[in-house]
């Protein structure tokens, strides 16, 4: 079974850019988490969907970035524009409803230049 | 205070030498606890869940204090593949969401 996966896996944009970030979530977890590892720092939580519903975006930074998921499926990430702040490793996570495991993407390095 | 906290090391052990990490978490509604390892310019993959009642997996031992707030992750006989990040991870509140420590660097040599 294909576990969760993100595309692209590196993205190197100028500033102003707009850079989308994608996440296949295993099929059949309804859960999908967005994180964001900035370097020395923890991991940090962005937003959680539960299907298509955005269940918490108390995480998101500010309205450059804008999270969707249509159907349910998979997600996107949109960053626009992206300013140098937002470099960072972009994790996506899956889950089953009823709070197990986690399972996590390989993750998006965005460096913003 | 953060929500979860780790001291991030780094552990420098030798093969062979037994190892503890602790984890503390601020929210007493925390439902699930897990230490997650990650390797460099990787994704975190689940080591273990941690259970009211402790649970043991081979050399990793893992132990849950509720009164106090803190969970233990016991690494015995460390391998030079021990080597890594290993992450405390707390759901918290109803919602179920991860949340994450800043996580503990171990570095084991020969």
């Amino acid at each position: 079974e294909a576990g969760v996966t993100q595309f692209p896996s590196h993205s190197v944009i100028e500033k102003g850019q707009t850079v989308t970030l994608r996440c296949d979530p295993i099929s059949g977890h309804d859960n999908l988490y967005w994180y964001r590892r900035v370097m020395g720092k923890e991991i940090k939580f962005l937003l959680h969907f539960v299907k298509e519903s955005k269940q918490d975006e108390s995480g998101m930074p500010n309205n450059r970035f804008l999270a969707e998921r249509t159907g349910g499926t998979y997600s996107t990430l949109k960053v626009q524009p992206a300013e140098l702040e937002d470099s960072g490793v972009y994790f996506c996570a899956s889950s089953v409803i009823g709070g197990t495991e986690a399972f996590f993407g390989q993750g998006t390095r965005l460096t913003v230049v | 205070r953060k929500e979860v906290e780790q001291d991030p090391g780094p552990f420098n052990v030798p093969e062979g030498a037994t190892v503890a990490f602790n984890c503390t978490y601020s929210n007493s509604a925390s439902q699930s606890f897990f230490w997650y390892r990650q390797d460099c310019r990787k994704e975190p993959k689940l080591l273990m869940s941690v259970y009211s009642s402790g649970n043991e997996d081979g050399r990793f031992t893992a132990q849950l204090n509720r009164a106090s707030q803190y969970i233990s992750l016991l690494i015995r006989d460390s391998k030079l593949s021990d080597s890594a990040t290993y992450l405390c991870v707390v759901n918290v509140g109803g919602s179920y969401i991860p949340t994450f420590g800043r996580g503990t660097s171990l570095i084991v040599h020969p």
